[in-house]
């Protein structure tokens, strides 16, 4: 039973334009979101977060926004950039604060590709 | 601030082996958790470790096991190792209530 899932495998978007990532959950329990980029032959990275409480986070180009009641959550890219061509991950955790010592639940990952 | 590092970084095994892989977490960061990538079932979570004691596993056998030591360095071991136990595997370490700092893994392979 895959809790966290992105039913895109793979996206594809021109340079300076808007990559949307699509993430969906079925555990009402989670409570904090996480999106990693990773690049072959590394290992994941973290690159934002949301915690329940909240329907959106900013972090310069990157931004995530929760909808709770349909349990889904994107990332948003803006603008793309030829570097952000990777893998990205959503995770998800049911822990008080989450995201650190509780165990997160992964995705199967989306690959983006931005197109210069 | 170095990040985590895995070690070895490729492993070929037999079937039926055992193997034994090691993480060094960032300086200060007291949890230490291990993950299995795989193409069909993607990033499991194995188990977590805070100060040398399991504080949450995942759905695995039993010949997964790990530890952690008083520095906080963790190894994980397969024992009677299987052709689906080819994998990378993942440490990945944290303060607490922060995000995980992944490592670049070991790529284990079996024959």
């Amino acid at each position: 039973d895959q809790q966290v899932k992105q039913n895109s495998p793979s996206l594809s978007v021109q340079e300076g334009r808007i990559s949307i990532l699509n993430c969906d959950y079925t555990n009402s329990m989670f409570d904090y979101f996480l999106w990693y980029k990773k690049y072959p032959a590394e290992g994941p990275t973290f690159l934002i977060s949301i915690s329940s409480i909240k329907d959106k986070n900013e972090d310069g180009r990157f931004t995530v926004f929760l909808n709770k009641s349909a349990k889904h959550l994107s990332l948003h890219i803006v603008p793309s950039q030829p570097g952000d061509s990777a893998v990205y991950f959503c995770a998800a955790s049911d822990g008080v604060q989450g995201g650190g010592s509780e165990k997160l639940v992964f995705g199967k990952g989306t690959k983006l590709t931005v197109n210069p | 601030k170095a990040g985590v590092t895995q070690t070895p970084r490729y492993l070929i095994k037999t079937r039926g082996q055992q193997v034994t892989l090691s993480c060094s977490p960032i300086s200060g960061h007291r949890s230490v958790s291990w993950y299995q990538q795989t193409p069909g079932q993607g990033l499991q979570f194995l188990f977590e470790y805070f100060s040398e004691t399991q504080r949450n596993k995942g759905n695995f056998p039993g010949r997964f096991s790990g530890r952690q030591f008083s520095n906080s360095r963790s190894e994980m071991n397969v024992s009677t190792l299987e052709l689906g136990d080819s994998a990378l595997y993942l440490c990945a370490s944290s303060l607490s209530n922060s995000p995980l700092h992944f490592g670049n893994g070991t790529r284990l392979t079996v024959t």
